[in-house]
């Protein structure tokens, strides 16, 4: 059975340090791995995903995710921090070949201090 | 306007009432979701389905029930709420493209039963 784990429920990082934000899936076949982000207020939107195409990802606002297969993780980073990046963020691993089906991570809140 | 909606944003319940949570979409998508979000637990699947004909549980579905009334309709019934279904419900699309599904979100419905 796919699982992911999100190591740190909240991260607090200064404006313009770098974000990195843990993931570690388990999956006995090749997984479909996403981040996910929610801002207060509102439902999920795609970040980015991991198709198998390349294992350096890039998403949107500037986030990528490098797939490392040896060390079954899949962290998030951004170099920068800026405030409108405090959201709440999920990882989440398909469960199928189709990826319908998504197994979500507990997410990690993100918090930007000025 | 938005792709996914949901109706109510916002409800407050008794213990065994019966509550339906509505969810549309605009975006043509023959798959939709019902996920609930609970603090440190991040999103449960609790329903979903493939098409007008194609209704599947997912990890948590005691105590709920749906409807599928066309493509564009999908709903959410608590036929006797309790206070542990007390949580936040997005509503999610996708569709059949032979690619990596993208899982659209509608903006969440809060319930609380008292």
């Amino acid at each position: 059975a796919q699982s992911v784990t999100q190591l740190g429920s909240h991260v607090s990082v200064s404006e313009g340090a770098l974000v990195l934000l843990r993931c570690n899936y388990s999956s006995s076949v090749p997984p479909y791995l996403f981040w996910y982000v929610q801002y207060p207020n509102q439902g999920l939107q795609l970040l980015l995903k991991y198709t198998s195409a390349a294992t350096l990802v890039k998403g949107i606002n500037g986030f990528e995710a490098e797939f490392k297969k040896s060390e079954t993780s899949f962290h998030l980073t951004k170099p920068s921090a800026h405030m409108s990046d405090a959201a709440e963020y999920f990882c989440a691993v398909s469960v199928d070949s189709s990826a319908s089906k998504i197994i979500f991570g507990s997410g990690t809140r993100l918090s930007i201090r000025p | 306007d938005a792709d996914v909606t949901q109706t109510p944003r916002n409800r407050i319940t008794k213990t065994g009432k019966r509550i339906m949570l509505e969810c549309s979409q605009t975006k043509g998508h023959d798959r939709m979701y019902w996920y609930r979000q609970d603090p440190g637990l991040g999103l449960r699947l609790i329903y979903y389905s493939f098409d007008v004909k194609d209704i599947n549980k997912g990890e948590i579905s005691d105590g709920y029930s749906v409807s599928r009334q066309a493509q564009a309709k999908f709903s959410l019934s608590l036929e006797s709420a309790i206070p542990n279904q007390t949580a936040l419900y997005f509503c999610a699309t996708s569709e059949t493209s032979g690619s990596l599904d993208t899982q659209y979100f509608g903006p969440g419905t809060r319930l609380t039963v008292l």
